[in-house]
């Protein structure tokens, strides 16, 4: 069974700083991996995937993440964080032959001035 | 190009009642899907559709829990009788094409249930 984990429940940074949101994955093969963001009342919006190629992803809103084949790990960064950022973050993943996408427990990101 | 659109955007209604959602996915989005969202959890896939046909629905409680996209295009999910468990988002979402993993999905903004 495919599992995705995502160990902080919340990340603290200070605008400007960079961020990380981590992401670790268990699933047979090769998969892809998406991140998506939650903003309050709002439906998911899609960030960024990984398919194949260059381990670093770039996606929506300056975000990328960087994939990392033998730790199962596809970690959410952002050079400088903005407030704006502050926000619900998922992590999600399927399996290449598979039809359900699996997601994260989700990690809360807030970004103070 | 406009979203995924749903209503109700909240119900509360009783434990033992029935309710009824409703999605309208993005035109020429095939497949369509219905998650339900516990708070403080992630999404978690109740049922896929891919046009009018379904393609997962292994954890779709099924004793209580319904849906259907006749038409290959909007789609219902009910549930009946409610439980107080039930009480979470229902998110639908859709996407180009099922079997092509890498297709990213498209949600809508939810409805709330909340189930007294």
């Amino acid at each position: 069974a495919q599992s995705v984990a995502q160990p902080e429940d919340q990340v603290n940074v200070a605008e400007g700083n960079p961020l990380t949101v981590k992401c670790t994955y268990s699933v047979s093969g090769n998969p892809y991996l998406f991140w998506y963001v939650q903003y309050p009342n709002r439906g998911l919006q899609f960030l960024l995937k990984y398919i194949t190629g260059d381990n670093l992803v770039k996606g929506s809103y300056g975000f990328e993440a960087e994939f990392n084949k033998s730790q199962t790990s596809f970690h959410l960064k952002k050079p400088s964080a903005l407030v704006s950022d502050s926000a619900l973050y998922f992590c999600a993943v399927i399996p290449r032959a598979g039809n359900m996408l699996t997601f994260g427990g989700g990690t809360r990101l807030m970004v103070k001035p | 190009e406009a979203g995924v659109a749903q209503s109700p955007r909240y119900k509360i209604i009783e434990k033992r009642q029935s309710v009824a959602f409703w999605c309208n996915p993005i035109s020429g989005h095939a497949t369509l899907y219905w998650y339900q969202q516990i708070l403080g959890q992630g999404p978690k896939l109740l049922i896929q559709f891919q046009n009018n046909g379904v393609v997962d629905d292994s954890q779709l409680p099924k004793d209580r829990f319904s849906a259907e996209r006749l038409k290959g295009v909007d789609s219902t999910l009910k549930i009946q009788p409610a439980k107080l468990e039930d009480s979470a988002v229902y998110l639908c979402a859709s996407s180009l094409r099922q079997g092509q993993g890498f297709y990213e999905q498209y949600f809508g903004p939810g409805t709330r249930l909340t189930v007294t």
